[in-house]
C-alpha cells in the first residue's frame, strides 16, 4: 500500500538551531514529492516540491529537501530556524506523470521553535 | 487574487443527518480536490474533480459524494452522518490536472462536528 511516514511527531528547537525532518515513502512507481506547511491559524501551503532532476530542491523561507531514491526518503532541512517557523509540516507524495492531484500525506510533524 | 474559499467554516450536526460543504476555487483553477483531516488518520484524500468530472476517488464509503459545477465551484455531501465523520474538511484547487507546474492551493477548511 502507498504510504508516507514522518517519524518525528513533535520537534522542539531553539532559534538558530538546525532542522531536519524525516520523510520516507512507500510507493510502487515514480513519484512526485512535496512538503507542505501549516502555520497556526492558516491554510496548508506548499514549501517545496520535487518532480525530477536535481535531487536537492530549494523552497521558500530557506527550506530545502533532498530526494534519496535508494532510501525512499525526502527529508526537509533548514540550517537555522526562526520562531516564525513554528508550524506543522507535512510530507506528501503523488504519482509522477499522472493526471491526478491525489496526494498521500504523512501524519505531520509539529515544530515548536523557542525564542 | 482571492484564495480558496470554503463555507461554512464550522458546522455542528447530529448523527443521521446530512451535510453539504462548499468550495470556491481560485479564479481560473479548474481542478478541485477534497481531503479529510483528523488527528488519528491525518490528511486523507476524498475525491477530485476536473471540468465537472470526478477524476479520482479515495477509499471512503458511498455516503461521501461530491460534484463540480461549470464555474469550477465544488460541493461535497455526507449523508447519514456518523460520529467518526467529525473532521476538518479541506478543499484544494489547482489550475490543471496533475502536479506538473500547478501546486495545490488549500482553503482554510470546514470544521464538522457530529454529535
Amino acid at each position: 500500500a502507498q504510504s508516507v511516514s514522518q517519524h518525528n511527531h513533535h520537534v522542539i528547537l531553539s532559534e538558530a538551531a538546525s532542522l531536519e525532518l524525516g520523510c520516507n515513502y512507500s510507493y510502487g512507481g515514480t513519484v512526485n514529492l512535496f512538503w507542505y506547511v501549516q502555520y497556526p491559524g492558516q491554510h496548508l501551503q506548499l514549501l517545496l516540491k520535487y518532480f525530477s532532476g536535481d535531487p536537492l530542491v530549494k523552497g521558500i523561507k530557506g527550506f530545502e529537501a533532498e530526494f534519496i531514491k535508494s532510501k525512499f526518503s525526502f527529508n526537509l532541512r533548514k540550517p537555522s530556524v526562526q520562531w516564525s517557523d513554528t508550524a506543522e509540516y507535512f510530507c506528501a507524495v503523488s504519482h509522477y506523470g499522472g493526471a491526478t492531484n491525489k496526494l498521500i500525506f504523512g501524519t505531520g510533524t509539529l515544530l515548536a521553535v523557542q525564542p | 487574487k482571492a484564495g480558496v474559499t470554503q463555507t461554512p467554516r464550522y458546522l455542528i450536526k447530529t448523527r443521521g443527518q446530512q451535510v453539504t460543504l462548499s468550495c470556491s476555487p481560485i479564479s481560473g483553477h479548474r481542478s478541485v480536490s477534497w481531503y479529510q483531516q483528523t488527528p488519528g488518520q491525518g490528511l486523507q484524500f476524498l475525491f477530485e474533480y476536473f471540468s465537472e468530472t470526478q477524476r479520482n476517488k479515495g477509499n471512503f464509503p458511498g455516503r461521501f459524494s461530491g460534484r463540480q459545477f461549470s464555474n469550477s465551484r465544488s460541493e461535497m455531501n455526507v449523508s447519514t452522518l456518523e460520529l467518526g465523520d467529525s473532521a476538518l474538511y479541506l478543499c484544494a484547487s489547482s489550475w490543471g490536472q496533475g502536479q506538473g507546474g500547478s501546486p495545490l492551493h488549500f482553503g482554510n477548511g470546514t470544521r464538522l462536528t457530529v454529535t
